[in-house]
């Protein structure tokens, strides 16, 4: 069995702030890959990131950053200097190699960013 | 080019109607996933097709629900005699293939049984 653990519901910041979304997950195989979406207000989920299990390697992306820690089964991402537009819910989604590789989903992050 | 398109967009019914959920992936794309997405249950998986068939249904909640996929494109969730608890947004997705390639979602439909 498999399952993504968001353990912030909610967070608050004022614009310019960064902040950190915390996944964690748990899985039994070795091969596996790790995804955050975005789901802004009009409710459609934007992908953002994959990473395969065998890929350590921390990646930047413009003000999104994302830690891959296979020792702590964690996948956190970091916003760097948030902005009112980052507002919306983040899921974190687990995705194995075996069986029919559906996506196994947190229950997400609701970020709500003020000016 | 054209991302995975869902209609209705919103869908009340009542209690007891059956209702049909479209939804047309991206091109080429020959795998194609629904979930659902209720309050507080963060997003469910209900059933993956790979071209026509269905693998994996092991998601669906129950016999009320149904899917089909057709020329290996667009799918039909079906619910027969909604219940209250069937309303939630159904999301659809698409990937280029199962194994390694991320998926694309529609905008959903949100079903409300009354």
């Amino acid at each position: 069995a498999q399952k993504v653990t968001q353990a912030q519901t909610e967070i608050s910041v004022v614009e310019k702030e960064d902040v950190t979304l915390d996944c964690v997950y748990e899985t039994r195989d070795t091969t596996y890959y790790l995804f955050w979406y975005k789901q802004p207000p009009s409710g459609e989920l934007v992908f953002l990131i994959r990473r395969n299990s065998f890929d350590e390697q921390n990646e930047i992306s413009g003000r999104y950053s994302w830690n891959f820690q296979k020792s702590t089964s964690s996948f956190n991402f970091t916003i760097t200097a948030s902005q009112v537009v980052d507002s919306a819910v983040y899921f974190c989604a687990l995705r194995n190699l075996s069986g029919y590789s559906t996506l196994t989903f947190g229950k997400g992050t609701m970020l709500l960013v003020s000016p | 080019g054209a991302g995975v398109s869902q209609s209705p967009s919103n869908k009340v019914t009542e209690k007891g109607k059956d209702v049909e959920l479209r939804c047309d992936p991206i091109s080429g794309h020959t795998a194609l996933y629904w979930y659902r997405q209720s309050l507080g249950q963060g997003l469910e998986f209900l059933i993956y097709f790979q071209g026509n068939s269905a693998p994996d249904k092991s998601g669906l909640p129950s016999d009320r629900f149904s899917a089909e996929r057709t020329g290996g494109s667009v799918s039909t969730l079906t619910i027969q005699r909604t219940q209250q608890e069937d309303s939630a947004v159904y999301l659809c997705a698409s990937s280029l293939a199962r194994q390694t390639y991320e998926q694309y979602f529609g905008p959903g439909t949100r079903l409300t049984v009354t």
